[in-house]
């Protein structure tokens, strides 16, 4: 199965800056099926992208995804009080789709 | 108000069972494909088990085949999950999640999840 790693571990940043998330996958990631999600304590995961670099329904346009082949980031352009949480990345053009560690987003 | 509720979680001692059920609303629930999603303490998100929408299909992580079974029921709009010889490795926060788009197994919509712990 592919292992995707996501770096750094934890990022620590104030609101207003841009935050750089990483996610290397073991092997090439098929037709870009890439997907990353946040998390925040007791809540239902949300999606942010999907195919990469497409934004979901209702995310706002300061998230944006990119990479492709075994290198993915996940850019916040400017970090709202509501988006410090932990990001985490799918892969699902292989089976099993597996999922990063986890990036969490803290507030410095 | 497209929504997932899971329900069945708590805890049981080793080898036994528990079923969780996941209750959709907000959608054409038998149009979608359906998936379980597990997240241990402190570790990431992993995949558990799919359906299609009309349970011709199934598919399960290696972690789980032969010991979880995903089962629906169109008229209840529910999704289900029987497990089976538990252990402590299954001890997780269980989500249900709506596969997106047919083929393409991402996840646009989820629960909040139901915690089930495995100890004696």
């Amino acid at each position: 199965e592919i292992v995707l790693t996501q770096s750094p571990g934890t990022v620590s940043l104030s609101p207003g800056e841009r935050a750089t998330l990483s996610c290397r996958a073991s092997q090439s990631v098929i037709d870009t099926q890439l997907a990353w999600y946040q998390q925040k304590p007791g809540q239902a995961p949300r999606l942010l992208i999907y195919g990469a670099s497409n934004r979901a329904a209702g995310i706002p346009d300061r998230f944006s995804g990119s990479g492709s082949g075994t290198d993915f980031t996940l850019t916040i352009s400017r970090l709202e009080p509501e988006d410090f949480a932990v990001y985490c990345c799918e892969q699902y053009g292989t089976s099993p789709p597996t999922f990063g560690q986890g990036t969490t987003v803290e507030i410095k | 108000e497209v929504q997932l509720l899971e329900s069945g979680g708590g805890l049981v001692q080793p080898g036994g069972s528990l079923r969780l059920s996941c209750a959709a609303s907000g959608f054409p629930f038998s149009n979608h494909g359906m998936s379980w999603v597990r997240q241990a303490p402190g570790k990431g998100l992993e995949w558990v088990s799919s359906i299609s929408g009309n349970s011709a299909y199934t598919y399960y992580a290696d972690s789980v085949k032969g010991r979880f079974t995903v089962s629906r029921d169109n008229s209840k709009n529910t999704l289900y999950l029987q497990m089976n010889s538990l252990t402590a490795e299954d001890t997780a926060v269980y989500y249900c999640a709506k596969i997106a788009v047919i083929a393409r197994w991402y996840f646009d919509v989820w629960g909040r999840g139901t915690l089930g712990t495995v100890s004696s």
